[in-house]
């Protein structure tokens, strides 16, 4: 049963402290992606990784670290830097971006909520 | 101005009825157009993907793009209550563009 993975379903946060996102992918996907979704804005991209070992920033880095030592699995991780954590948080994967003139399909997690107590 | 503009809502239809959603967008780069449905507290999943200018139809679904006047839509035929969502645009170029960028999301409520 191929899919993404995310954990927890829900997380709460204390004032300076650090927290990591799971997000894990058994769809052999080589490119995965982390957002940010809140009330009336959409999606926004935190980072990217297109291949293992190799991540860039999205619109909405900072205060936010990632790692991909693996090509199934690719942690958030939440600093104390990021002002305003609250929010829904989804993971995605796709194919690749090797095919010329072709997009790539993203497929979603279910999501993480964080809220900052 | 944001690069995809897409009407929050919400919107309530009675069940049966045709619904019209729709995004404009500014960067003339967008050549691939995505319709995600995205039930309460759940990930988007992906309902439509076109290329470039035309119709596409999928059962109840179809989406039309016009790339002269920037603007995509999205159709659903007899709409039913499970139809209840959040429907978000996402679109993207190529090359170095791919990266998706998302409409800010239609909450669309059927009603029985």
């Amino acid at each position: 049963d191929g899919g993404i993975t995310q954990s927890p379903k829900y997380l709460f946060r204390k004032e300076g402290q650090n927290v990591t996102l799971s997000c894990e992918q058994n769809l052999n996907h080589d490119a995965m992606y982390w957002y940010r979704q809140d009330p009336g804005q959409g999606l926004r991209l935190i980072y990217y990784s297109q291949i293992v070992n190799d991540f860039q920033k999205g619109d909405i880095a900072e205060g936010y670290s990632v790692s991909r030592e693996k090509k199934e699995s690719f942690p958030l991780t939440v600093t104390s830097a990021q002002k305003n954590p609250t929010a829904f948080y989804l993971c995605a994967s796709s194919r690749g971006q090797g095919r010329l003139g072709f997009t790539d399909t993203q497929y979603f997690g279910p999501g993480t909520r964080l809220t900052v107590l | 101005q944001k690069e995809v503009e897409q009407d929050p809502g919400p919107l309530s239809v009675p069940e049966g009825a045709i619904v019209s959603l729709n995004c404009t967008y500014s960067n003339s780069a967008f050549q691939y157009f995505m319709w995600y449905r995205q039930y309460s507290r759940k990930g988007p999943e992906l309902l439509m993907y076109t290329y470039s200018s035309g119709n596409k139809e999928d059962g109840r679904f179809t989406a039309q793009v016009d790339k002269s006047s920037k603007y995509i839509s999205l159709f659903i035929r007899d709409s039913q209550p499970s139809d209840s969502a959040t429907y978000l645009c996402a679109m993207s170029g190529s090359g170095s563009a791919r990266q998706l960028t998302f409409g800010s999301g239609t909450q669309l409520t059927v009603l029985p």
